[in-house]
């Protein structure tokens, strides 16, 4: 079955430090990607999305990720971490089917330290 | 735009209490999803409308039911809530067209708690 790995539960960084969230995807074919962020107490928005082409991506907020079909990996990456970028990041993958869903990692929770 | 609304926002039930939560968007898409959030589980999926007038279960779909009312609108019922459904609900919509039509947009969230 599909599925989505975010090893990191948790990742503390210091404001200025840069920053890189992993993410690991089983997938047959091409995959779509995705990185979502979530705020304390808000929904998910969008940071970036991967469906073919250039594999390193830009998304808003100053974020990038890089599509590694090799290492089956779409890690999320920031040269240098803001405090307001506190919040959990999830990974999703599109199903192979024909569903249309999306298969979530269970995210990682960003802690910046000042 | 407002994109994706979810109503209420908050919501406190007694055991065996039922209650609708509702959702509209207005993008035009095809595709709408309702989420469960609890913590350390990620997001899992209760149900999803393909489209208007299709329904289908996805990860977790006892205690509830939906409906999809017409393109826009996507509704949760919880005909006898229990203490295992106390939880953030999300709902999303997807264009469901063409490449990136698998791209969700979400909603704010309702959080239920059930005494």
């Amino acid at each position: 079955a599909q599925s989505v790995t975010q090893p990191d539960i948790h990742i503390t960084v210091s404001e200025g430090a840069s920053l890189e969230l992993r993410c690991n995807y089983s997938y047959g074919a091409t995959p779509y990607l995705f990185w979502y962020v979530q705020s304390p107490g808000q929904g998910l928005q969008l940071l970036l999305k991967y469906f073919s082409g250039d594999t390193l991506v830009q998304g808003i907020k100053g974020f990038e990720a890089e599509f590694k079909r090799s290492q089956s990996s779409f890690n999320l990456r920031k040269p240098s971490v803001h405090w307001s970028d506190a919040a959990e990041y999830f990974c999703a993958v599109g199903a192979e089917d024909s569903s249309y869903k999306l298969i979530f990692g269970s995210g990682t929770r960003l802690l910046v330290r000042p | 735009n407002a994109g994706v609304t979810q109503t209420p926002k908050f919501q406190v039930l007694k055991t065996g209490q039922s209650m609708t939560l509702q959702c509209a968007q207005d993008m035009n898409h095809n595709s709408m999803y309702w989420y469960r959030q609890d913590p350390g589980m990620g997001l899992r999926l209760i149900y999803y409308s393909a489209s208007e007038g299709t329904t289908d279960k996805g990860e977790v779909p006892n205690g509830y039911n939906v409906s999809r009312l017409n393109k826009r609108e996507f509704s949760l019922r919880l005909e006898s809530a229990a203490p295992s459904q106390t939880s953030v609900y999300f709902c999303a919509s997807s264009s469901r067209t063409g490449p990136g039509g698998n791209t969700q947009y979400f909603g704010p969230g309702t959080r239920l708690t059930v005494l």
